[in-house]
């Protein structure tokens, strides 16, 4: 199978702009995650799809959306961009609720 | 709330030595415990997993880790490290809420 694959790889924007981010997780895949990832910080639980219902919210403002449609692909958008958006903006997908969580490779945001 | 601690921050060794890494989480039910890695440039890959049974689980590339219940914690471990397994280590639970929550990373060099 293809693994978790994440469009676009690298984005530069600038302050106030908005961009919108997006995922393909495993076939057969229904729930999907969102991170951010940033240097001393870890990764931080944005949230989760299931089977296109948000399952589960981080600590992120509502800047910071996202959705999933019926064949499991997930966006995110995140609006008002700020400097400290910039990060790295991992998805991961599993099949079921506790199963495994496989990584895609991220998209890297900066915002100047 | 539930946190993962990941105590060792930077980590600097030489071919050969032994490794431990740890890591200890606050949750007082049932969790799943994984341990991720992410190469220089490479995205994040599981590198082992427990969910029940044998505390002492192993994983790729010679790591392994014990689940210690009573200490709340899942330590990595190997033997004799390699230039190869330079790289960040997250520690990860799982718990019934279905969300991951991550640990602040461990970066581990190891010096030829």
């Amino acid at each position: 199978k293809a693994g978790v694959t994440q469009t676009p790889r690298y984005l530069i924007k600038t302050r106030g702009q908005q961009v919108t981010l997006s995922c393909s997780p495993i076939s057969g895949h229904r729930s999907v995650s969102w991170y951010q990832q940033t240097p001393g910080q870890g990764l931080q639980f944005l949230f989760e799809y299931f089977s296109e219902t948000q399952r589960n919210k981080g600590n992120f403002p509502g800047r910071f959306s996202g959705r999933q449609f019926s064949n499991s692909r997930s966006e995110m958008n995140v609006s008002t961009l700020e400097l400290g958006d910039s990060a790295l903006y991992l998805c991961a997908s599993k099949e079921g609720a506790e199963d495994t969580q496989y990584f895609g490779p991220g998209t890297r945001l900066t915002v100047l | 709330a539930q946190s993962v601690s990941q105590h060792n921050h930077h980590v600097i060794l030489s071919e050969a030595a032994s490794l431990e890494l740890g890591c200890n989480y606050s949750y007082g039910g049932t969790v799943n415990l994984f341990w991720y890695v992410q190469y220089p440039g490479q995205h994040l890959q599981l590198l082992l997993k427990y969910f029940s049974g044998d505390p002492l689980v192993k994983g790729i590339k010679g790591f392994e880790a014990e689940f210690i219940k009573s200490k709340f914690s899942f330590n990595l471990r190997k033997p004799s490290v390699q230039w190869s397994d330079t790289a960040e280590y997250f520690c990860a639970v799982n718990a019934r809420t279905y969300k991951y929550i991550f640990g602040t990373g461990t970066r581990l060099k190891v010096l030829a």
